[in-house]
């Protein structure tokens, strides 16, 4: 079975600190991604990752920033963590290159920021 | 700009009816499509994959696919209360090699006992 680790299921932070959020898969899959989840807005892709250091921007990447420096590792940071980024983060992981793109997800990291 | 629509719901139907849940996009070149279950407060749990046109049947759970009509439904049969949650449908948009996936607002079944 598929899976996929976060490194914390609530985190409080405080506005301005920088907040590391990790995430680790086991399926030794090529593309990661991090995504926020909210009430009435559904699930918006943050960054997503298809190598080891190459990443994009998804829909929502203002505020954050990402960082893959191992296949099984993806990390998610809040330079300055606003009480706009409290939300649900959600990582998932997919095998690349090939059909079928079945995205698998991680537990999830719920992050009050105050 | 590829959407993926879903009636919100609440979708309401009683222990042991088929509820049904649909699903629309609007790339005509999307290939696969995925249907996760979400309970509150979890994260999303894939339950069922389909590329074909056609049904694909696992356990109480049928998916169906029609390209034409770019529309892809969920049966699930002889509901139970535990299938309460959020069902979102996603679809892997044409000219993406890179597993992403669009993603639609889901829709929350009630299974009342």
């Amino acid at each position: 079975d598929v899976k996929v680790t976060q490194s914390s299921r609530y985190l409080v932070k405080r506005t301005g600190e920088k907040v590391f959020l990790e995430c680790v898969q086991d399926m030794d899959h090529e593309n990661m991604f991090w995504y926020r989840q909210d009430p009435g807005l559904g699930l918006r892709l943050i960054y997503f990752s298809y190598d080891v250091k190459m990443k994009e921007k998804g829909d929502i990447p203002e505020g954050y920033s990402v960082s893959r420096e191992k296949k099984e590792r993806f990390s998610l940071i809040l330079e300055s963590a606003s009480t706009n980024q409290t939300s649900m983060y959600l990582c998932a992981s997919t095998s690349g290159g090939t059909y079928p793109y079945e995205q698998y997800f991680g537990p999830g990291t719920r992050l009050t920021v105050t | 700009q590829k959407e993926v629509e879903q009636n919100s719901g609440p979708l309401s139907v009683p222990e042991g009816a088929i509820a049904s849940l649909n699903c629309t996009y609007s790339d005509r070149g999307s290939q696969s499509f995925f249907w996760y279950r979400q309970y509150s407060g979890k994260s999303p749990e894939l339950i069922m994959s389909i590329y074909s046109n056609g049904d694909k049947e696992d356990g109480r759970f049928t998916a169906q696919l029609n390209k034409a009509s770019q529309y892809v439904s969920l049966l699930i049969r002889d509901s139970q209360p535990s299938d309460s949650a959020t069902y979102l449908c996603a679809v892997n948009p044409s000219g993406s090699n890179t597993g992403k996936l669009i993603f639609g607002q889901g829709t929350t079944l009630q299974v009342k006992p």
